[in-house]
């Protein structure tokens, strides 16, 4: 069973469009994590959720939001989607303490024309 | 704020030479230090981490890396790399999240 997935894997749409992205993990972990990876390849936290509270909000338009339906499920929607948010978006879940690592799950490519 | 630096943005080695991915970085405070590895078109990959005890980790696919706090270093390193090594490692700090360098691009050339 894959750890962390993701869905969908591809999402190509236009601008001011409304889209949603879906996370799930089957690890049991308490704290699940979006990031945004643009051109290139650097990596930047937008939110993380932990026991379905915000617990970080980085500096993302609020035309981002998450949306955590339950512990194993984090998913980002994205509202009057723009040029610029076309990036790949990474889901990554973490364990409480000791260990720290992240899981991540295989990203969702968004390309908005 | 806790923060790690990559100083090289690709590394090129020859198959069976050992290879070494930089890391420095600034913290206040005792470091939690992570490599990971993205392959093309997947997510991050966990590689090792350091948290406390021996300075030297050994983590997945044969790396290693080295915890030098005089140097605020934590270089990634392997004996005999592989063609398969090929792909991009991301140092990163555990504060109350993980902050990530700008990766370095591995290239291992037959």
């Amino acid at each position: 069973d894959t750890a962390v997935s993701q869905t969908p894997k591809y999402l190509v749409t236009q601008m001011g469009n409304d889209k949603s992205i879906k996370c799930e993990q089957n690890l049991g972990h308490d704290t699940m994590y979006w990031y945004k990876q643009d051109s290139k390849k650097f990596l930047k936290i937008m939110f993380s959720y932990n026991n379905k509270e915000l617990i970080i909000n980085e500096t993302v338009p609020n035309r981002f939001s998450p949306k955590s339906p339950d512990k194993a499920h984090l998913n980002l929607h994205i509202n009057s989607l723009e040029l610029g948010d076309s990036a790949v978006y990474f889901c990554a879940t973490t364990s409480s303490v000791p260990t720290y690592e992240q899981y991540f799950g295989p990203g969702t490519r968004l390309t908005v024309t | 704020a806790q923060s790690v630096a990559q100083p090289e943005d690709q590394v090129n080695v020859a198959e069976g030479n050992p290879l070494t991915v930089k890391c420095t970085y600034s913290v206040s405070g005792n470091p939690y230090l992570f490599w990971y590895v993205q392959y093309p078109n997947r997510g991050l990959q966990f590689l090792l981490k350091y948290i406390t005890g021996d300075n030297l980790v050994k983590g997945s696919y044969g790396f290693e890396a080295e915890f030098n706090k005089s140097q605020t270093s934590f270089h990634l390193k392997k004996p005999s790399a592989l063609v398969s090594d090929s792909a991009l490692y991301f140092c990163a700090v555990r504060d109350h999240d993980m902050r990530f360098g700008a990766g370095t691009r591995l290239t291992v050339k037959p």
